[in-house]
């Protein structure tokens, strides 16, 4: 069965400092991943997905993800913090891989970000 | 703009009433999901349906139903079953490709009187 592991459920840095958000997967399938980004009080946005085709993904607002296989890990990362990256970020997996097969969330991680 | 919405934002429900939460969508996707989120729960699978006229349970189907008589269209109704109501709940639909993002609409809040 698949399953979603986030570590930290609060993450702080500084504005400008590298942004690490950890996610391990549990999958009995090759995986389908997602990274998810949410503001308070509104849905959630896609931040980045891994479907096999590159191991490390390229996202929006600068926001990379490397799969590693071996790790079992699709951890989210970012070079330099803003202060508008400021939110809840969720990882998640697909079910399956058949088609119409709903997500397993992670907890999510709260990340801050000081001035 | 294509996309999916969700009404009311808030909703208040009193003791042993049913409430029904709206969600449409006009992208075009074949299949739609409802989730509920809690503070530090994620987000946990009420219903998801992948065609007109069938539904299947999620994770925590108990104290709710769904309805799906229109691709655009898939409420949720929270029974007074529901002993818990109050959370955030989000729909959700995507192409019937698995490899392919969930696209989710902004929330409805419901709140015990």
């Amino acid at each position: 069965a698949q399953s979603v592991t986030q570590l930290g459920s609060h993450v702080s840095v500084s504005e400008g400092a590298l942004v690490l958000l950890r996610c391990n997967y549990s999958s009995s399938v090759p995986p389908y991943l997602f990274w998810y980004v949410q503001y308070p009080n509104q849905g959630l946005q896609l931040l980045l997905k891994y479907t096999s085709a590159a191991t490390l993904v390229k996202g929006i607002n600068g926001f990379e993800a490397e799969f590693k296989k071996s790790e079992t890990s699709f951890h989210l990362t970012k070079p330099s913090a803003h202060m508008s990256d400021a939110a809840e970020y969720f990882c998640a997996v697909r079910r399956g891989n058949q088609a119409g097969t709903a997500l397993i969330f992670g907890k999510g991680t709260t990340l801050s970000v000081s001035s | 703009d294509g996309g999916i919405t969700q009404s009311p934002k808030y909703l208040f429900r009193k003791e042993g009433q049913n409430v029904t939460l709206s969600c449409e969508q006009n992208l075009n996707h074949d299949a739609m999901y409802w989730y509920r989120q809690d503070p530090g729960q994620g987000l946990r699978l009420i219903y998801y349906s992948q065609i007109v006229n069938d539904f299947q349970k999620g994770d925590i189907a108990e104290g709710y139903s769904v309805s799906r008589e229109k691709k655009e269209s898939f409420p949720l109704t929270v029974t007074s079953a529901q002993k818990n109501p109050t959370a955030f709940y989000l729909c959700a639909t995507d192409r019937d490709y698995s490899n392919q993002p969930q696209h989710f609409g902004d929330g409805t809040r419901l709140s015990i009187l």
